[in-house]
């Protein structure tokens, strides 16, 4: 079965700090990781990575995929209280099956 | 097109009632999703439809929930004899199956509460 795992699942920082959310995967023909951002409702499109070593970049976020070791980092330098979310990794496999998420790592960016 | 819509966002039910929800997907979206998410848990996937086609369904899928997409456009969610256990946010999300570069793009949910 398709596993995904987050880590930490909750974190509390301060305005400015360096965030590192890990996520790791077990899946059957990987074919892309994504990240997501939830904050009250609906799960909002960070990343898709399907290739290893490549860093996806935005602002002051930024993650990577290593397919060998089957995990990625998503970082945030700078944060602000507006980054306080759930953020969510999701896996795909070949054939279109829908995606596997994680439960999730809650940040608290505190002033 | 602003995006997936999901109705109604929040419902209170007695158990033992029956629930339906609707999604509109993104409208040149023929992929659409059901997830269920429970406090400090990720999205669990239900249901999902090719078009009009159900082509796959959870295990979770108890035989009290039904899913349909009848026109390949809007899909309802129907939930027979609710128990306390159903209590949830109800994701939709829609996807192209042209190989979106931006996943699945979800709606705000319906809460459902049943009491």
């Amino acid at each position: 079965e398709d596993k995904v795992v987050q880590s930490p699942l909750s974190l509390v920082v301060h305005e400015g700090d360096t965030v590192t959310l890990n996520c790791s995967y077990e899946v059957t023909n990987f074919r892309s990781l994504l990240w997501y951002k939830q904050e009250k409702k609906a799960p909002t499109f960070l990343f898709m990575l399907t290739s290893s070593g490549i860093e996806k970049k935005s602002g002051r976020l930024s993650s990577i995929l290593d397919k060998k070791e089957l995990f990625s980092i998503l970082n945030i330098t700078a944060t602000q209280t507006g980054d306080s979310a759930v953020y969510l990794c999701a896996v795909g496999a070949s054939g279109n099956t829908p995606l596997v998420f994680g439960k999730g790592t809650r940040l608290s960016v505190i002033a | 097109d602003t995006g997936v819509s999901q109705d109604p966002r929040h419902k209170i039910t007695k158990r033992g009632q029956n629930v339906t929800f609707r999604c509109d997907p993104i409208s040149e979206h023929n992929r659409l999703y059901w997830y269920r998410q429970t406090l400090g848990q990720g999205p669990e996937f239900l249901t999902y439809f090719q078009n009009e086609a159900q082509l796959e369904k959870s295990r979770l899928l108890s035989n009290r929930f039904s899913a349909e997409r009848p026109k390949g456009s809007f899909s309802t969610l129907e939930i027979q004899r609710t128990e306390q256990g159903d209590s949830a946010m109800y994701l939709c999300a829609s996807s192209s199956d042209r190989g979106s570069r931006d996943g699945y793009t979800f709606g705000s949910g319906t809460r459902l509460t049943v009491v």
